[in-house]
């Protein structure tokens, strides 16, 4: 398996659920990224991680929480969500985290009912 | 008002028609990209440049650092083609400039 993998693809939680969407990148990279994709808005970084380390967090509500336990594996946890918090959610990889042409998932698409 | 505005917001064209997208930013960069989403939600990045033009296939892009505008064209236009068209910047910000990203063009190609 190639590239930028995360699961699930589709995601229907209440607000007192608590999941967690996975990204595996297969490309050997170095840095990871969480995105959130509103309707009608511009693609906003919610995390980053370099070397395992998150280097970034873009004042993102704490009712969502990364972890990356290896530069391969990304996730996002999710608990106590609002009903705007439904979006598109994309995880990217790139060899750095410079300069770097970054490599997206298909993203999970979840809705907060 | 965003740092980064794309033009038109949404486009339909026919099919073999030349279509352009345009980029315009207002801070300093190091890199721009253009990336590609297609209705499924995946993002394929089509090409990154700090100057000049680039050309992959019938995809054309160009940047003027000067005028703080980058357009990305396409030739021969298929409704493959079809998908939301994203220009991203990195900024100069910090050590390491995070992405920016337009809001997209929406280009619908008919056949």
């Amino acid at each position: 398996e190639t590239g930028v993998t995360q699961t699930p693809r589709h995601l229907v939680m209440g607000m007192t659920n608590k999941k967690s969407l996975k990204c595996e990148q297969h490309l050997g990279h170095n840095a990871m990224y969480w995105y959130k994709q509103s309707a009608k808005k511009p693609l906003e970084l919610m995390f980053v991680y370099n070397f395992k380390e998150q280097t970034e967090n873009n004042s993102v509500p704490s009712r969502f929480s990364p972890e990356c336990p290896n530069s391969s594996h990304l996730f996002l946890h999710l608990h106590t969500l609002q009903p705007e918090d439904s979006a598109l959610y994309l995880c990217a990889s790139s060899q750095d985290r410079a300069r770097d042409t970054q490599y997206f998932g298909p993203g999970t698409r979840l809705t907060v009912l | 008002k965003n740092e980064v505005e794309q033009s038109p917001q949404n486009l339909t064209a026919q099919e073999g028609e030349f279509i352009t997208i345009n980029c315009s930013y207002s801070v300093g960069i190091s890199a721009l990209h253009w990336l590609q989403q297609h209705p499924g939600g995946g993002i394929v990045s089509l090409f990154m440049l700090s100057s000049g033009k680039k050309k992959h296939g019938r995809l054309i892009a160009t940047i003027n650092i000067q005028e703080k505008h980058s357009s990305l064209h396409i030739t021969a236009s298929h409704p493959r083609d079809s998908a939301v068209y994203i220009c991203a910047v990195r900024t100069l910000r910090g050590s390491q400039g995070n992405l920016i990203f337009g809001k997209g063009t929406k280009l619908s190609v008919k056949p």
